[in-house]
């Protein structure tokens, strides 16, 4: 059974582009969740989309959004970037809503914003 | 909104030895995850602790969930060097508008020969 995949692995941008994520769920999960991890700030949670709508959103500026498709891959887009958007990102997978069922992790995209 | 913090934040600790890391949280839930994390991977789920003197072990790790007391307990026995690595513990947060999990702070976990 394929894990959750997500891509690129790696990323470096410039300030003031946008970049876009993409995270593949296990097969038959329907609720992909994003965060995002930095030294200063630890483990922080962006959205989660289930059934390709958002159901949750974290504290993060409307620079950050995503969006689900009926497959349940999800994308997660930042525009304008900075240079505290360097983290590492990681997308989870769960059968139901994260709160509620165990969610599996991906492994990551390292954004680093020059 | 619900805190979770963890102690020790680090914990060097000698092979073959025993040590508690302790999970803390401000307000009232009932479900509770251990993580792992190596440097540069991802998220290893460990333990799902759903209800209250809720015990899970799996080799070496043992997880319990106090949910009067908002705390949860990972114990480490007999302390192997694979062992080294980061545990997280994440609390579900139903906050009405936005439910999600809230993760601790990690403790990072060294084991030395």
């Amino acid at each position: 059974k394929a894990g959750v995949t997500q891509t690129p692995r790696y990323l470096i941008k410039t300030r003031g582009q946008q970049v876009t994520l993409s995270c593949s769920p296990i097969s038959g999960h329907r609720s992909v969740s994003w965060y995002q991890q930095t030294p200063g700030q630890g483990l922080q949670f962006l959205f989660e989309y289930f059934s390709e709508t958002q159901r949750n959103k974290g504290n993060f500026p409307g620079r950050f959004s995503g969006r689900q498709f009926s497959n349940s891959r999800s994308e997660m887009n930042v525009s304008t970037l900075e240079l505290g958007d360097s983290a590492l990102y990681l997308c989870a997978s769960s059968p139901g809503p994260s709160v509620n069922t165990e969610a599996f992790f991906g492994q990551g995209t390292r954004l680093t914003v020059v | 909104e619900l805190k979770v913090e963890q102690n020790p934040l680090f914990l060097s600790m000698q092979e073959g030895k025993n040590y508690t890391i302790y999970c803390n949280y401000s307000t009232t839930s009932d479900r509770l995850y251990w993580y792992r994390q190596d440097p540069g991977k991802s998220l290893e789920s460990l333990f799902v602790l759903l209800s209250n003197g809720a015990v899970k072990q799996e080799g070496r790790l043992m997880a319990s969930l106090d949910t009067k007391a908002r705390l949860s307990t990972l114990h480490i026995t007999a302390a192997v060097h694979d062992l080294s690595a980061t545990y997280f513990c994440a609390v579900g947060y139903y906050g009405g508008a936005t439910n999600k999990l809230i993760f601790g702070t990690g403790t990072l976990l060294a084991v030395q020969p």
